[in-house]
C-alpha cells in the first residue's frame, strides 16, 4: 500500500541531543513537509521540500535540520539547539503544487526529559 | 501572510444531529482547501479536496464548500454519530504553502 512511514512513533530525549525522525513515502511525491503540533496551536511548518536536493525553511525552522537526498526520505533532526522540542511532528507529501491532496504520516511524538 | 481561523474551536452535540464547521481565510488566491479529521495522537486523514474552480465537493454523509470571494469554506457532516468525534482541520493550499486553521475539536453523544 502506498502511504507515508515516519518513525519511531515515540522518542524520548535528554536535553543537549540531537534527535533524527524519520519520514519515508512510497507515493512517488515531489514535495514533503514537516510540520510541528502543540496542543491548541495547530500546525505550524518547519520545512518543505519541493525536489531532491532543494528545501525551504518554514515558519519555525530555529534548531532543526533536514535533508532531501532521495526523494522518498526527508529525514527532520531535532538539534539542542531547539529550546523547546517536545511536540507532535508530522511529515506530509504531496506530488506537485496545485490540485492535489495532501498525505500526512502518523506522527512522530518527541519528549524531553 | 495567509491566517486561516476555524470557529468554533470546539462542538458538542447529541448523536444525529446535522452540524457544520466553519473555516475562514484572510487571502483569496487559493489554489484549493483541503479538510481533515485527526483522531487524539493520530496523524492527520484527508477527508475532502476542494479545488478553487469547485464550490463544493461530497462524499457520504460529509459534505464541504467554497466560497473564495468571501474567504470562506464550511463542512457539513449530517446525521452525527459517535465515531465522528475528532478534531477537524482545514487547510488553505497556494502553490507549496499551506496554512491551517487551528481546528475544531467535535464530540457526538450518545
Amino acid at each position: 500500500d502506498g502511504g507515508i512511514t515516519q518513525s519511531p512513533k515515540y522518542l524520548f530525549r535528554k536535553e543537549g541531543q540531537n534527535v533524527t525522525l524519520s519520514c519515508e513515502q512510497n507515493l512517488n511525491h515531489d514535495a514533503m513537509y514537516w510540520y510541528r503540533q502543540d496542543p491548541g496551536q495547530g500546525l505550524r511548518l518547519i520545512y518543505y521540500s519541493q525536489i531532491v536536493n532543494d528545501f525551504q525553511k518554514g515558519d519555525i525552522a530555529e534548531g532543526y535540520s533536514v535533508s532531501r537526498e532521495k526523494k522518498e526520505s526527508f529525514p527532520l533532526t531535532v538539534t539542542s539547539a531547539q529550546k523547546n522540542p517536545t511536540a507532535f511532528y508530522l511529515c506530509a507529501s504531496k506530488s506537485t503544487p496545485g490540485a492535489n491532496v495532501l498525505t500526512f504520516g502518523a506522527g512522530s511524538r518527541l519528549t524531553v526529559l | 501572510k495567509q491566517e486561516v481561523t476555524q470557529i468554533p474551536a470546539a462542538l458538542s452535540v447529541p448523536e444525529g444531529e446535522n452540524l457544520v464547521l466553519n473555516c475562514s481565510f484572510t487571502d483569496s488566491a487559493i489554489y484549493n482547501l483541503q479538510w481533515f479529521r485527526q483522531d487524539p495522537g493520530k496523524g492527520l486523514t484527508s477527508l475532502l479536496l476542494i479545488q478553487s474552480s469547485q464550490r463544493e465537493q461530497t462524499s457520504g454523509r460529509l459534505n464541504a464548500s467554497l466560497d473564495k470571494s468571501s474567504g470562506r469554506s464550511t463542512l457539513y457532516i449530517a446525521a452525527s454519530q459517535p465515531g465522528d468525534s475528532a478534531t477537524y482541520l482545514c487547510a488553505v493550499i497556494a502553490g507549496y504553502a499551506l496554512n491551517f486553521g487551528k481546528g475544531t475539536s467535535l464530540l457526538v453523544t450518545p
